[in-house]
């Protein structure tokens, strides 16, 4: 029962390195997201996916960019990282609708220096 | 566009007595969820309750309970007899075609 899997849970970057934070479920859902955590804000949605096949914008996507790679993972990248991108980076996964709420990975806290 | 609102950022309540933390949303919609989820120190978000927005029954889930009210796009969660394993970010939670999040309250408990 591993339910939604985050990889790193830690990384310390550059400014200007790239990276990727993988995600995988195991519940086979339809729907995954990417959401990011600063202190004060809440949880902000960067991009999610629907179905396999799409991906689309959420509140703050500037800077990202995503990857469903088939039903199972949904990776986020970031390109050229910034110090505004330390953050606490959640994947979730849902069943098409979400109307039992998301399943949250354990979270991977950036730093970008 | 929707928005959820936590009015309280900080809150503490005494080992064993009642708390209520709010939520206030705003939606044009008749049908949706509302979640509220956990946060302890672990950093896991744990889904806590549940409403669907067309039951007018209020949600309980053991010593979590919830006041929905509607018409006044209103969603508070009460704990009762709460327990210092209680403590965390509590973060109120929307959902139309995507969750939308409150900006959280963090819950101490006093021993």
């Amino acid at each position: 029962n591993a339910g939604v899997t985050q990889t790193p849970k830690f990384q310390v970057l550059k400014t200007g390195q790239s990276m990727t934070l993988q995600c995988a479920q195991d519940m086979n859902h339809n729907s995954m997201y990417w959401y990011r955590q600063d202190p004060g804000m809440g949880l902000r949605l960067i991009y999610y996916s629907a179905s396999e096949g799409t991906t689309d914008k959420g509140e703050v996507p500037n800077g990202y960019n995503v990857s469903r790679l088939n039903k199972r993972e949904f990776s986020l990248r970031l390109e050229s990282a910034a110090p505004s991108q330390t953050s606490v980076y959640f994947c979730a996964s849902s069943d098409i609708w979400g109307d039992y709420g998301y399943t949250f990975g354990s979270g991977t806290r950036l730093t970008v220096v | 566009a929707q928005t959820v609102t936590q009015s309280q950022p900080e809150m503490s309540v005494q080992e064993a007595e009642t708390v209520t933390l709010s939520c206030t949303y705003d939606t044009s919609e008749s049908d949706y969820y509302l979640f509220w989820y956990k946060q302890p120190p672990s950093r896991q978000m744990i889904l806590v309750i549940r409403q669907e927005a067309y039951k007018q029954q209020n949600a309980t889930e053991n010593r979590f309970s919830v006041n929905f009210q509607k018409a006044a796009k209103s969603f508070s969660l009460k704990i009762s007899d709460s327990q210092l394993g209680d403590a965390a970010m509590y973060f109120c939670a929307y959902r139309d075609d995507k969750i939308i999040f409150g900006k959280g309250t963090r819950l101490h408990i006093l021993p």
